[in-house]
């Protein structure tokens, strides 16, 4: 099945730096790739859905970068604050098992002021 | 929209006690999914359901999980004989059929004593 491989674990930069995360999967028949936000105690919310067409998708404040051919999905958080301190975690789906996520193992960023 | 909506928040049981979580799906989605939490496996899908049906439940645990969606404003996972292995997050997600986006709940942490 589907595995997807997240990179760093942990991230800690300065505040007005940029934070890039990236996730690696397994399936090239996926087509469906998220980005999720986790802050402390809270559950995940959805920072930003990307298609398979869709090479560069930029959101209030990051960057989502696809990489089909690598298969490979990067997120950057330009000029962290913060508000930005939280897990954020990658999610694949390859559309033909429906709605099911395989999701990365997720990455703690902490913006120090 | 008061969103996923999962009960209770926390629960702490006695090892090999019976411990059964609840997930209200957001009104109007058909599709309801499980996921576990563990801050060393990260996010593991357990099982999920498409109008009511079960459609895959190949991440649930042979033994002692089961789940049921007796309708389609609630589901429901139960654990029996509860082991301190099983403590994590257990996150319940809803989405439409057409659309691949999951909405998360705030999650039922478990704790088996």
């Amino acid at each position: 099945g589907e595995q997807v491989e997240q990179r760093p674990p942990h991230l800690s930069v300065r505040e007005g730096d940029s934070a890039f995360i990236t996730c690696t999967y397994t399936d090239p028949n996926s087509y469906y790739f998220f980005w999720y936000k986790q802050e402390p105690g809270a559950s995940l919310q959805l920072l930003m859905k990307v298609f398979s067409s869709t090479e560069i998708n930029e959101g209030q404040g990051f960057t989502v970068l696809l990489n089909k051919k690598d298969k490979r999905l990067s997120l950057n958080l330009t000029a962290a604050h913060p508000g930005d301190s939280a897990a954020y975690f990658c999610a694949v789906s390859a559309g033909s098992a429906g709605n099911k996520l395989t999701f990365g193992i997720g990455t703690r960023v902490l913006v120090r002021p | 929209n008061a969103g996923v909506i999962q009960t209770p928040r926390h629960k702490v049981t006695g090892k090999g006690q019976e411990a059964t979580l609840w997930c209200e799906p957001i009104s109007g989605h058909s599709a309801v999914f499980w996921y576990r939490q563990t801050i060393v496996q990260g996010l593991e899908f357990l099982t999920y359901f498409r109008n009511q049906a079960p459609i895959d439940d190949s991440g649930m645990p042979k033994e002692r999980f089961s789940a049921q969606m007796p309708n389609q404003s609630h589901s429901t996972l139960k654990i029996q004989s509860t082991q301190p292995q099983d403590s994590a997050v257990y996150l319940c997600a809803s989405s439409t059929t057409s659309a691949e986006t999951l909405y998360f709940g705030s999650g039922t942490r478990l704790t088996v004593l």
